[in-house]
């Protein structure tokens, strides 16, 4: 079974500063995927990321960045000089390519980042 | 290319009436995923469907909820004789098959009252 962890509940920045949301996971297949979603007040679901698990590379778009560390089972997502607008759930999820469980994610249970003015 | 598309946005039920959720997969998308977000709560994945055919339900409570998505028209997931316990965003994913990145629509929050 897949498992992940957002220890983070709730974390509150004040703008410009930057701030990183952890992410842990647990599974016993070796080939998977790693995701990062971003749920503004508005309600929707916004895809941010997808990194397989034999791409370790850490990747940077914009303000925000991902790193990936297969040896910590950690995909944890950065976001650089946070803005208002970044306030969000932000949830991490995790899929696997064997079997039924074939493109269905497990989340974590959400990171809610508040910016503050 | 519509993206994935769900309605109702929002749906109101008295409990025990039948709540239907809609969901039409981006162009060209033969896989479907229903999750629910529970207040306070995580999305946790229910069912997923390929066309006709369901592939996993170990997501799917065993009784009032069942799933399908027909050859022609939208995924449906149907919730019978409503429990307050049910009020939640319902989102749907389609992915077009045998990748991983699944695409979300706008969910649809459910109320029973």
């Amino acid at each position: 079974a897949q498992k992940v962890t957002q220890a983070q509940t709730e974390i509150s920045v004040v703008e410009k500063e930057d701030v990183t949301l952890d992410c842990v996971y647990e599974t016993r297949d070796t080939t998977y995927y790693l995701f990062w979603y971003k749920q503004p007040p508005s309600g929707e679901l916004v895809f941010l990321i997808r990194r397989n698990s034999f791409d370790e590379q850490n990747e940077i778009s914009g303000r925000y960045s991902w790193n990936f560390q297969k040896s910590t089972s950690s995909f944890n997502f950065t976001i650089t000089a946070s803005q208002v607008v970044d306030s969000a759930v932000y949830f991490c999820a995790l899929s696997v390519s064997g079997g039924t469980s074939y493109g269905k994610l497990t989340f974590g249970q959400g990171t809610i980042l508040t910016v503050h003015p | 290319n519509a993206g994935v598309m769900q309605n109702p946005r929002h749906l109101v039920r008295r409990r025990g009436q039948e709540a239907r959720l809609r969901c039409s997969p981006m162009k060209g998308h033969s896989h479907v995923y229903w999750y629910r977000q529970l207040p306070e709560e995580g999305l946790k994945f229910m069912v997923y469907l390929q066309k006709e055919n369901i592939i996993d339900e170990s997501g799917m409570p065993k009784e009032r909820f069942s799933a399908e998505f027909p050859k022609e028209g939208p995924s449906i997931l149907r919730i019978q004789q409503v429990v307050r316990g049910d009020s939640a965003a319902y989102f749907c994913a389609s992915s077009p098959g045998r990748v991983t990145e699944a695409f979300f629509g706008q969910g649809t929050r459910l109320t029973v009252v």
